[in-house]
């Protein structure tokens, strides 16, 4: 089975730099998503990682560590239209596509 | 191009009824996925399919849970005898391949069902 967790709320200031973390235990890992759903909307993808280190896209960045089963998200220069859930997702080897989704962090951004 | 479209997007039915949730993937996309998803929670996992091949259904929470893809482009999610417990937000998704590869899914806008 896979097991995902991550913080269930955090707090920003507009234009501050926030970490959002990851940890997860998988039986054979296969990648790792990173999701943004404003409320009441549909999941978007961010961010994927299957190698371990950085993933610099934007304002965004994923970084991950295998061996750890950790990853984060980093957003820089933070918008108030950042404020959403963010989504870990896991895919496990020997199980197609199929992710198993975190619970999600609810970032607030403060003016 | 057209997104993953699903419907209806609210469904209200009472318990013991029957409810059909339709998704249309994006064209082309080989892959297509079943989620439920809670309030303040991050997608479950139902079922999936590649083509019109169901791959996995471990996720579907009971037998009065059915999915299917018979042409390999819609699906359909069925529930029978519907309990107040179904009720929650499911979502669509789609991907246009599988395995090792980034192969985002795409999400519906989702169905509200809602069990009184």
């Amino acid at each position: 089975g896979q097991n995902i967790d991550q913080p269930t709320e955090m707090t920003a200031t507009e234009g501050a730099i926030v970490q959002i973390n990851c940890t997860y235990q998988t039986s054979g890992f296969n990648g790792l998503f990173w999701y943004q759903q404003h409320a009441g909307e549909a999941p978007t993808f961010l961010s994927y990682n299957v190698l371990d280190g950085l993933e610099e896209k934007g304002r965004f960045s994923s970084f991950l560590s295998r061996s750890k089963g950790y990853s984060y998200l980093l957003l820089k220069e933070l918008q108030m239209k950042d404020s959403a859930s963010y989504l870990c997702a896991v895919r496990a080897r020997n199980a197609g596509n199929m992710l198993t989704f975190g619970g999600g962090t609810r970032l607030m951004v403060k003016p | 191009g057209a997104g993953v479209s699903q419907s209806p997007r609210y469904k209200v039915t009472k318990r013991g009824q029957d409810v059909a949730l339709r998704c249309d993937p994006i064209s082309g996309h080989v892959s297509l996925y079943w989620y439920r998803q809670a309030l303040g929670q991050g997608p479950e996992f139902l079922t999936y399919f590649n083509y019109e091949a169901q791959q996995d259904k471990s996720g579907l929470p009971n037998d009065r849970f059915s999915a299917e893809r018979p042409e390999g482009s819609i699906s359909t999610l069925t529930i029978q005898r519907t309990e107040q417990r179904d009720s929650a937000m499911y979502r669509c998704a789609s991907s246009l391949g599988t395995g090792t590869g980034a192969y985002e899914q795409y999400f519906g806008p989702g169905t509200r069902l809602t069990v009184t």
